[in-house]
């Protein structure tokens, strides 16, 4: 079983959507997760990270940790075409690996 | 500020063909740094990661091989690839924390 699962989509939002992106992970010693957002063909970019669980909000986007059920989740709101991209959830312990889902791939229609 | 280089951005290699990824950071001292690899309908996976000059450390068994010559250059290498090695390779960077690592615009390696 993989450390971090995430569906794939693609989920489709007409602009101006609320956003909803979930991850499950399994590895009870992750401690920080983290949401990237990747465009096609380009290198992931940190979006934000959370420590344990609670919320965190960054202008348009919010991310959600509930350790208790092993759920990550990341808000979007007044999603835009720009935000179309793939967005990869991550967690980590005290190591150095981040343990990646696959990522949801997310298009936002005008 | 930080920025992170690779090079190069396309490669395509022939099967037994040795390899060479450079990637370097600016505007920072003494990174962490990782080499991940990105494949076909594959999570990304730590294949190296490095706490300063000289000190690597691998975390899966693999035909290839991590250096770093100096402080902020990462290279990874094989004597001869597989197809099993396409895929899209990513160096990343973070200070003494492993949660904040900033990626770079990553190399697509073809094997053929």
């Amino acid at each position: 079983q993989k450390e971090v699962e995430q569906d794939p989509g693609p989920l489709s939002v007409p602009e101006g959507a609320i956003v909803s992106l979930n991850c499950t992970y399994s590895n009870s010693a992750f401690q920080y997760f983290m949401w990237y957002r990747q465009y096609s063909r380009k290198g992931p970019e940190l979006l934000m990270y959370t420590y344990s669980s609670g919320n965190k909000e960054d202008g348009r986007f919010t991310a959600q940790v509930d350790k208790s059920s092993k759920y990550i989740s990341l808000f979007i709101r007044d999603s835009q075409p720009s935000d179309s991209a793939t967005y990869l959830c991550a967690g980590v312990g005290s190591g150095y690996a981040l343990n990646f889902g696959k990522g949801t791939s997310l298009l936002v229609t005008p | 500020s930080q920025t992170i280089h690779q090079w190069p951005a396309t490669l395509v290699q022939p099967v037994g063909s040795p390899l060479s990824l450079e990637c370097t950071v600016e505007g920072t001292s003494n990174p962490n740094l990782y080499w991940y690899r990105q494949a076909a309908g594959r999570g990304l996976q730590l294949l190296f990661y490095s706490v300063g000059i000289g000190q690597i450390s691998s975390e899966v068994p693999q035909n290839l091989s991590a250096s770093r010559p100096q402080d902020r250059q990462f290279i990874l290498s094989s004597k001869k690839l597989l197809l099993s090695d396409s895929g899209f390779y990513l160096c990343a960077w973070s200070t003494g924390t492993a949660y904040e690592q900033y990626f770079g615009p990553g190399t697509r390696l073809t094997v053929t």
